[in-house]
């Protein structure tokens, strides 16, 4: 499959703890975005890689919230110190330097905070 | 008030029939437009492109007014594998950058 990744696909953590996601994107494309989505809404912007730099933050992203994509490939998300609004899906997406403008999701980490 | 607003589901329809999804958004700097598909627990799916000129494919037609900043998606002929949260969806930049959601609405198609 050569489509996006994303690992754990599920999560369940107690409150407080630190989680840490990971997303492989489609092999040539530079771009990564990470999305959250809670029940009965649509994705939210988090964040955007292009190639290794971050280009762009939402105010949804606190200091709790911390992005990487070293050399430019995967990206991990980490959440320090969840709380229970963390709850939602994680969703990675990326797209392609040049041509079409369609974002290609991953399956999404369900992460459950208690 | 929400970017893109949407209208509110779900729409249960029976298979065959036509259906209509209206969508508006408020910042007129939006630049490109699409609808994406969800189904239950799964990804968004881009479903197409939407032009100012209007555009088709197959059963479903997108339609753009940006003075009114209004988004359309219309399907016909429903088959029962449209069921599925239909999410109206723009971006600043071409698309390259952020896609802001609407909410979705979700459409049931029965026998």
């Amino acid at each position: 499959d050569t489509g996006v990744s994303q690992d754990p696909r599920h999560k369940i953590t107690k409150r407080g703890q630190n989680v840490t996601f990971r997303c492989d994107p489609i092999s040539e494309h530079n771009r990564l975005y990470w999305y959250r989505q809670t029940l009965g809404q649509g994705p939210e912007f988090l964040t955007y890689f292009q190639n290794e730099a971050q280009l762009e933050k939402s105010r949804l992203l606190s200091d709790r919230f911390s992005a990487e994509r070293p050399k430019g490939s995967f990206s991990t998300l980490e959440i320090q110190r969840t709380e229970q609004g963390d709850s939602a899906m994680y969703l990675c997406a990326s797209s392609p330097k040049t041509g079409s403008y369609e974002q290609y999701f991953g399956p999404g980490t369900r992460l459950t905070v208690t | 008030r929400k970017e893109v607003e949407q209208d509110p589901g779900p729409f249960n329809v029976p298979e065959g029939a036509t259906v209509a999804f209206n969508c508006t958004y408020s910042n007129s700097a939006s630049q490109s437009f699409f609808w994406y598909r969800q189904d239950c627990r799964k990804e968004p799916k881009l479903l197409m492109s939407v032009y100012s000129s209007g555009n088709e494919d197959g059963r479903f037609t997108a339609q753009l007014n940006r003075a009114s900043q209004y988004i359309s998606l219309l399907i016909r002929d429903s088959k029962l594998s449209d069921s599925a949260t239909y999410l109206c969806v723009v971006s600043r930049s071409g698309g390259y950058n952020k896609l802001i959601f609407g909410a979705g609405t979700r459409l049931a198609v029965h026998p």
